[in-house]
């Protein structure tokens, strides 16, 4: 069975400083894509980043990057350098290859960027 | 980028009611989703499509019937409002090409009362 599971329900990071928000997941499907989303408090979510499962570099985007390690069956998401604007929730996302429609969500991580 | 426009940002409804949630794509992408977000269950799929007219159910279908006429436009329907259905719903397109992420739109905070 495909699951996400997003362990830190809620955390405190202050600005300027990095912050791990982490992410495994269990799947038996050989290829498949890593997600993550912001959902600020107005409620769109936003795509990060992605990694898919054959990459062999992290994928970074700007201040994201994603801490992959494929044995671990872990996907977590960094934010370095926070800033307040990073205040939001944080969903983990996976999707198999071969089965575009099927995405399977974390239940998030709503992150706090103290000032 | 996609551009996912969901018809309401807050509704308030009664129990009972027939309640109509629109989404519009500015793109051409075939595959559209109706999602539902509760606190500590995260997003869980009520139907997707992957053409006009096609449908396909998703994880929690029940009480919920979709729409899709025309490419762009993919509707929730509500036929019946309850209670239990108070939640945000969030509309999502994808292209399937490359990573094939999800665009979203701003979501719909439904209230039934």
């Amino acid at each position: 069975a495909q699951k996400i599971t997003q362990t830190q329900p809620g955390m405190f990071v202050q600005e300027k400083e990095a912050v791990t928000l982490d992410c495994t997941y269990d799947t038996s499907d050989p290829s498949y894509g890593l997600f993550w989303y912001k959902q600020p408090s107005s409620g769109e979510m936003i795509f990060l980043i992605y990694q898919g499962s054959y990459d062999q570099q992290n994928a970074t985007e700007g201040r994201y990057s994603l801490n992959f390690q494929k044995a671990r069956k872990s996907a977590n998401l960094v934010i370095s350098a926070s800033q307040l604007g990073d205040s939001a929730m944080y969903f983990c996302a996976m999707r198999a290859v071969y089965n575009f429609n099927k995405f399977y969500f974390g239940s998030g991580t709503k992150l706090n960027v103290k000032p | 980028d996609v551009k996912v426009t969901q018809s309401s940002r807050y509704l308030v409804k009664r129990t009972g009611e027939k309640v109509f949630l629109e989404c519009v794509q500015d793109m051409d992408h075939e595959n559209m989703f109706w999602y539902r977000q509760d606190p500590g269950l995260g997003l869980r799929l009520i139907y997707f499509s992957y053409d006009v007219k096609m449908k396909e159910k998703g994880d929690i279908p029940e009480g919920y019937s979709v729409s899709r006429e025309k490419k762009e436009r993919f509707s929730l329907i509500l036929e019946s409002a309850s209670t239990n259905q108070t939640s945000m719903y969030l509309c999502a397109v994808t292209s399937g090409q490359g990573a094939g992420e999800l665009f979203f739109g701003e979501g719909s905070r439904l209230t039934v009362l």
